[in-house]
C-alpha cells in the first residue's frame, strides 16, 4: 500500500523561484495537510484541507498557497521561494480529521532555497 | 494556547538499556488527546500510541510503555531493553481543540 506519497523528494530552488510539492494519498480520507520540519521547532502546520474543497490556514501559512485538487490530491506552492523557507515540508492525511484521529505521513521533501 | 514540551534533545544509551523520553504537555481543553510518533532515519514518522484525557492507566506494548499522568501533565515514554532499530527522533503532540502541536522532538541514539 502507497499511503501517502510526496514528491519530489529533494528540490534545490533559487532565491524568488517558484515550485509545487505535490501529495497524493490513496486512503480515502478526508483531511490533508502540510507540515514543515525545522531544527529545534518540532513539525509546524501550514495548511491544512479538511475535506474536499476547503483549505484553511495553519499556524506558519506565510509564503505558501495549498490546492486540494480532488479528495486524493493536496498540492503546496511556493510561489517567491525564500532562504527562510528551507526546510523539509511533510504532507499528511486523517479519515476525517476529528479529535482522536492518528496522522500518516509522507516520507518528506527536503528544500533548500539559496 | 497548548504547548508540547519536550525538553530532551537527544539521548544516547548503549543497547538494553532502558530509556525514557519525557514530555510536558499545557492544555487548558478539558478533552484532548496525546500522541507519540517515531521518526526514523528514513525519514517518516509513524504513530506509536495515541491516549486520551479521560484514561489515565499506563499502556504496554512489548518493550514500549507509556505513562500518563494528568497531575503534572506528563506522558513519558519509556523503551526496555533498547534496541539499535530504536534510533530515531521521537515526537510527543498533543491534540485538543486546536490542530495538533508538536513537540521539538527528542534524539535517540542506541549505541550497539
Amino acid at each position: 500500500n502507497a499511503g501517502v506519497t510526496q514528491t519530489p523528494k529533494f528540490q534545490v530552488l533559487k532565491t524568488g523561484q517558484s515550485m509545487t510539492l505535490q501529495c497524493a494519498q490513496d486512503m480515502n480520507h478526508n483531511s490533508m495537510y502540510w507540515y514543515r520540519q525545522d531544527p529545534g521547532m518540532g513539525l509546524r502546520l501550514i495548511y491544512y484541507s479538511a475535506s474536499e474543497g476547503t483549505t484553511d490556514k495553519g499556524e506558519v501559512p506565510n509564503g505558501y498557497n495549498v490546492s486540494r485538487l480532488n479528495k486524493r490530491e493536496f498540492s503546496l506552492r511556493l510561489e517567491s521561494a525564500a532562504p527562510s523557507q528551507t526546510s523539509v515540508y511533510f504532507c499528511a492525511s486523517s479519515e476525517t480529521g476529528t479529535l482522536n484521529e492518528k496522522l500518516f505521513f509522507g516520507s518528506g521533501t527536503q528544500l533548500s532555497v539559496l | 494556547a497548548q504547548k508540547v514540551t519536550q525538553a530532551q534533545t537527544e539521548i544516547s544509551v548503549v543497547e538494553k538499556e532502558d530509556v525514557t523520553l519525557d514530555c510536558v504537555y499545557e492544555t487548558r481543553d478539558t478533552t484532548y488527546y496525546l500522541f507519540w510518533y517515531k521518526q526514523p532515519p528514513s525519514g517518516e514518522l509513524v504513530f506509536l500510541i495515541r491516549r486520551n484525557s479521560f484514561d489515565e492507566q499506563n499502556e504496554i506494548s512489548g518493550r514500549y510503555s507509556w505513562n500518563f499522568q494528568k497531575s503534572t501533565s506528563s506522558f513519558n515514554f519509556t523503551i526496555t531493553a533498547s534496541q539499535v532499530v530504536d534510533s530515531a527522533v521521537y515526537f510527543c503532540a498533543l491534540k485538543g481543540v486546536e490542530k495538533l502541536t508538536f513537540g521539538t522532538g527528542t534524539r535517540l541514539t542506541i549505541i550497539p
